[in-house]
């Protein structure tokens, strides 16, 4: 079956510039998450979805950075006025609900902010 | 302050010995942990985990060991195989949210 995919799997941007990354979870997985990973470092915990829902956005960094996921499956996280210090790989993630152990991890967005 | 420490970059072994990946927490309230593995231009896929009441859990060539009193879990990889070389992250869980360590990479010679 089709795991978690992402679009574009590398986006380049410049400086200011607004960027939308697309998350497709597993299929009737309600729990959707998205992680930032920055060179040399684990994956950082952005937000969590239940459903339609953003359960958790704590892990945003400002307010520059928005997610949605207005159907209860697809996601599209949303950075507005983007800096240099945002070029990291996007990861998402899904599981069946939040308790479930397991997040599947799609293959991330490679994002670059020159 | 970070939560989930994994002190060593990089492992290398030969091929048929074991692998042990460390990592140390500082929270006593995680539910479980788990361990992912990375290969290159993919996402991390899930390899083992340990509920914060177990101390051992095993699955095939994998066993994961939960030290609590020293706050501290290893991942114990026996044959190694080449195969096996990627980077290794561990996970501590509080309900959903999981927090990583900066992860280990293995490299399994043949």
């Amino acid at each position: 079956g089709a795991g978690v995919s992402q679009t574009p799997s590398n986006k380049v941007t410049e400086k200011g510039k607004y960027v939308e990354l697309r998350c497709d979870p597993i299929s009737g997985h309600t729990a959707l998450y998205w992680y930032r990973q920055s060179l040399g470092q684990g994956p950082e915990f952005l937000i969590y979805f239940q459903g339609t829902g953003a359960a958790d956005d704590s892990g945003l960094p400002n307010d520059r950075f928005f997610a949605v996921r207005p159907e209860g499956s697809v996601s599209t996280l949303k950075i507005q006025r983007t800096e240099r210090g945002d070029s990291a790989v996007y990861l998402c993630a899904s599981s069946f609900s939040q308790g479930d152990n397991e997040q599947y991890f799609g293959p991330g967005t490679r994002l670059t902010v020159t | 302050d970070q939560q989930v420490k994994q002190n060593s970059p990089s492992l290398s072994v030969q091929e048929g010995r074991i692998s042990i990946l460390n990592c140390d927490y500082t929270n006593s309230m995680f539910d479980y942990f788990l361990w992912y593995k990375k290969y290159p231009a993919e996402g991390p896929t899930f390899l083992i985990s340990i509920s914060s009441i177990k101390d051992k859990n095993e699955d095939g060539r994998f066993t994961v060991f939960l030290n609590k009193s020293a706050k501290h879990l290893s991942l114990h990889i026996v044959p190694s195989q080449p195969g096996d070389s990627a980077v290794y992250f561990c996970a501590a869980v509080r309900t959903y949210k999981y927090i990583f360590g900066t992860g280990t990479r293995l490299k399994v010679l043949a």
